[in-house]
């Protein structure tokens, strides 16, 4: 089966850093997804990770270590416009149109 | 400019009723996929279809239809077989595999479905 845990609710101040933990148990591994959410609004594609390693994209960077199925969201210098559900995919295949399995996402408030 | 147009954004209806929720692109994806979002549940996969004339179920399909008559279009409807049909529909489309690309889903607006 497959399987993407990740916390539900985070709780973070104006100007820290959070970082969101994402593990997952799939059948096959070809690419980690990182997307935010606004309440009542579409996911926005956030970031990718196939290989292990950190991938950096201004206030936001992403990690991936494939041994342990395990990635990361780090948020920097945190902003309220942060507030937001961010959610966790896997595409499981190396078919390229494979849909993404979701976790149930991580809903970050941040407060003043 | 380039991208998907869900409609309606919410919609209300009756319980026995089928409700058609629309999906159109103009982003010359090929891929395109239907999927549920309830509170707390994440996205969970209705139906996808990787090219015209195609497509597969996904993991929640009981109680929903889709068509891919055109490359640009993907309407998905929600008939009286399905029990719990309130919630939020997402459509996205995916770009070709390619070596430039990281083969992430462009997302629509969303369609709200309240069942009264």
């Amino acid at each position: 089966g497959q399987n993407i845990d990740q916390p539900t609710e985070m709780t973070a101040t104006e100007g820290a850093i959070v970082q969101i933990n994402c593990t997952y148990q799939t059948s096959g591994f070809n690419g980690l997804f990182w997307y935010q959410q606004h309440a009542g609004e579409a996911p926005t594609f956030l970031s990718y990770n196939v290989l292990d390693g950190l991938e950096e994209k201004g206030r936001f960077s992403s990690f991936l270590s494939r041994s342990k199925g395990y990635s990361y969201l780090l948020l920097k210098e945190l902003q309220m416009k942060d507030s937001a559900s961010y959610l966790c995919a896997v595409r499981s295949s190396n078919s390229g149109n494979t849909p993404l399995v979701f976790g149930k996402g991580t809903r970050l408030s941040v407060i003043a | 400019d380039g991208g998907i147009t869900q409609s309606p954004k919410y919609l209300f209806r009756k319980e026995g009723q089928n409700v058609t929720l629309s999906c159109e692109q103009n982003l010359n994806h090929d891929a395109m996929y239907w999927y549920r979002q309830d509170p707390g549940q994440g996205l969970r996969l209705i139906y996808y279809s990787q090219i015209v004339n195609d497509f597969q179920k996904g993991d929640i399909a009981e109680g929903y239809s889709v068509s891919r008559e055109k490359k640009e279009s993907f309407p998905l409807t929600v008939t009286s077989a399905q029990k719990n049909p309130t919630a939020f529909y997402l459509c996205a489309s995916r770009p070709p595999t390619g070596a430039r690309t990281t083969g992430e889903l462009f997302f629509g607006e969303g369609s709200r479905l309240t069942v009264l």
